[in-house]
């Protein structure tokens, strides 16, 4: 079993859905979590770090976090084409962090 | 605030050749990580370096080797190439306090391409 597993999609909405994303993963030890956004041929940039179980938002984004369960989701609500990307989920509890595969999606105007 | 900056972009070697890829990091950071991105897969970790010297490797043979300079700008080695090393390699800084948990800033990547 991987560490980190993310449904690799491909996923394609049309403009202003919401879009849920998800990873689980199985290292207990992973207590820091974070959503890379992704655009074709580009280095990842960060969207979201998150700590705590629950939720944290900023803007039309949303990341929560369920350390029970071992998982967490990035939500984006009123998607738009720009959103178009690869979105990839990392992790780390004070080691390297760990990626996910990376989910790409495509909102259609 | 200068970003993170990688050369060169794309690069096209063949197998059995060395090939050395570059990076500064972003100013006020003095960590450096190398990731490898096969297609279609998430980067998984190479090595890092602080203050010059290898501070964590990941699952890679030592025929991928790395420097880090006093400026903390660094470089990435990979010897005798294989086919399997064609992927975006990319290059995160961080301004480390002595976590991993430091959020890392990505450069665009170099592309290379073993034929």
């Amino acid at each position: 079993q991987k560490e980190v597993e993310q449904d690799p999609g491909p996923l394609s909405v049309p403009e202003g859905a919401i879009v849920s994303l998800n990873c689980t993963y199985s290292n207990s030890a992973f207590q820091y979590f974070m959503w890379y956004r992704q655009y074709s041929r580009k280095g990842p940039e960060l969207l979201m770090y998150t700590y705590s179980s629950g939720n944290k938002e900023d803007g039309r984004f949303t990341a929560q976090v369920d350390k029970s369960s071992k998982y967490i989701s990035l939500f984006i609500r009123d998607s738009q084409p720009s959103d178009s990307a690869t979105y990839l989920c990392a992790m780390t509890g004070n080691t390297p962090l760990v990626f996910g595969k990376g989910t790409r999606l495509s909102v259609i105007a | 605030e200068t970003g993170v900056t990688q050369s060169p972009t794309h690069l096209i070697k063949t197998r059995g050749q060395q090939v050395t890829l570059r990076c500064s990091s972003q100013s006020g950071h003095n960590t450096v990580s190398w990731y490898q991105q096969a297609l279609g897969q998430g980067p998984q970790f190479i090595f890092q370096y602080y203050r010059e010297e290898e501070n964590g490797r990941g699952n890679f043979p030592p025929r991928f080797s790395g420097l880090q300079f006093p400026n903390y700008s660094s470089e990435l080695n990979v010897n005798a190439l294989e086919l399997d090393d064609s992927a975006l390699y990319l290059c995160a800084s961080s301004a480390f306090r002595g976590a991993n948990t430091d959020t890392q800033y990505f450069g665009p990547g170099t592309r290379l391409t073993v034929l």
